[in-house]
């Protein structure tokens, strides 16, 4: 079975500071995807990215940037410059092409001005 | 292009009154799940379905049916509410099994 830890339940920053949110995942299957999707106030459910476990290269798009590193089973979020848009909930998910998606219990991040 | 819609946003059951949450989808999407939110728990899946004709149990299944007669369609229904059934649910899709999940706005549903 796949589970996924994100250990930061809540994050509270002033605006402009840098922010990471950490993932921790288990498998046993070589190939695998993982997600992040953000929530704000709104309820809706926001796609961030998708990566695959073959490709362990570091991705950066705009202010968000994510690190994935197969040796500790993490794939962390950083928000740099935090905005007060940026309050949400983040949420870490991992499949194994099975057609289910584990989520993180999700963390909340508030962002003060 | 409406995505993923669901029907009802809210609402407000007594124990052991049935009802369906609806769902629809105009992508051609041929992957649809129903997934619950709980405080603390992330999203959990419920059920899950491949292809018009085709579904499967996820990880919370209980109390919980489902049936999927077209493509677009994907309702979720619920026999006899009880209040552990309290949540908001989503309704997502994908054109495939490892791709983006494409969600609708939510369903708050409280079960008294």
């Amino acid at each position: 079975a796949q589970k996924v830890t994100q250990a930061q339940t809540e994050i509270s920053v002033v605006e402009k500071e840098d922010v990471t949110l950490d993932c921790v995942y288990e498998t046993r299957d070589t190939t695998y995807y993982l997600f992040w999707y953000k929530q704000p106030p709104s309820g809706e459910l926001v796609f961030l990215i998708r990566r695959n476990s073959f490709d362990e290269q570091n991705e950066i798009s705009g202010r968000y940037s994510w690190n994935f590193q197969k040796s500790t089973s993490s794939f962390n979020f950083t928000i740099t410059a935090s905005q007060v848009v940026d309050s949400a909930v983040y949420f870490c998910a991992l499949t194994i092409g099975d057609y289910k998606l584990s989520f993180g219990a999700g963390t909340t991040v508030t962002v003060r001005a | 292009n409406a995505g993923v819609t669901q029907t009802p946003k809210f609402q407000v059951l007594k124990t052991g009154q049935s009802m369906t949450l609806q769902c629809a989808q105009d992508m051609n999407h041929e992957y649809m799940s129903w997934y619950r939110q709980d405080p603390g728990m992330g999203l959990r899946l419920i059920h899950y379905s491949v292809g018009a004709g085709i579904t499967d149990q996820g990880e919370v299944p209980n109390g919980y049916n489902v049936s999927r007669s077209t493509t677009e369609d994907f309702p979720l229904r619920l026999l006899s509410a009880a209040p552990s059934q309290t949540s908001v649910y989503f309704c997502a899709s994908s054109l495939q099994e490892t791709g983006e999940l494409f969600f609708g706005e939510g369903s708050r549903l409280t079960v008294l």
